[in-house]
């Protein structure tokens, strides 16, 4: 069993539409979660960081930890063709030999319809 | 955000010579940047863990003799694949941490061996 699993799907959605992107994970250890969006052939953008479970948000995005069920998701509102790319969660452990680790999702490829 | 930057954005070079990959933070100085490895349609694997002033930690597999990392300063690290071969062809990435474990990506490096 993969330490992070993020369905990779495709999915496809109308401009304008609710996206929600999740992921899961089995290492109790992890205490910072992210949210990449990757375009193609470019290095991952930074979306969201988090610590700890909670929910936060920033502009049309919102993403959310919930620890006790080791599930996060990242929402994206009103979403527009630009959007289209590929959303990558990531977490790390707190310090040691950790600090700074990331473990990555396999990513979900999304694409918006104008 | 934070800057990181790689140069060369993509490079081709022959079977058996070497390559050289900087990764600079522009606007921020980074005790600790990270050397990943992307490919097609695939998640990011870490390679190493890059430290200003020491040797760098490399994740089990990756051969640090084929994959030299010098860390010069807080703001740039260099990756050189020594002896090159086709099968290092691939999507090299650069990451560096401003604060906390807020972690920030070069845009790539496409290396192609002829």
């Amino acid at each position: 069993q993969k330490e992070v699993e993020q369905d990779p799907g495709p999915l496809s959605v109308p401009e304008g539409a609710i996206v929600s992107l999740n992921c899961t994970y089995s290492n109790s250890a992890f205490q910072y979660f992210m949210w990449y969006r990757q375009y193609s052939r470019k290095g991952p953008e930074l979306l969201m960081y988090t610590y700890s479970s909670g929910n936060k948000e920033d502009g049309r995005f919102t993403a959310q930890v919930d620890k006790s069920s080791k599930y996060i998701s990242l929402f994206i509102r009103d979403s527009q063709p630009s959007d289209s790319a590929t959303y990558l969660c990531a977490m790390s452990g707190a310090g040691g030999t950790s600090y700074g680790k990331l473990t990555f999702g396999q990513g979900t490829i999304l694409t918006v319809h104008p | 955000g934070a800057v990181v930057s790689q140069h060369p954005s993509w490079v081709i070079c022959k079977s058996g010579t070497s390559v050289k990959i900087e990764c600079r933070s522009l606007d921020f100085q980074a005790t600790t940047m990270f050397w990943y490895r992307q490919f097609p349609k695939q998640s990011l694997m870490l390679m190493a863990t890059s430290n200003e002033g020491s040797k760098a930690t490399y994740e089990q597999g990756v051969e640090k003799d084929k994959f030299l990392i010098n860390h010069a300063s807080l703001t740039l690290s260099t990756l050189t694949v020594t002896s090159a071969h086709p099968e290092d062809s691939s999507f090299y990435i650069c990451s560096a941490n401003r604060d906390s474990y807020e972690q920030y990506f070069g845009p790539g490096t496409r290396l192609t061996v002829t």
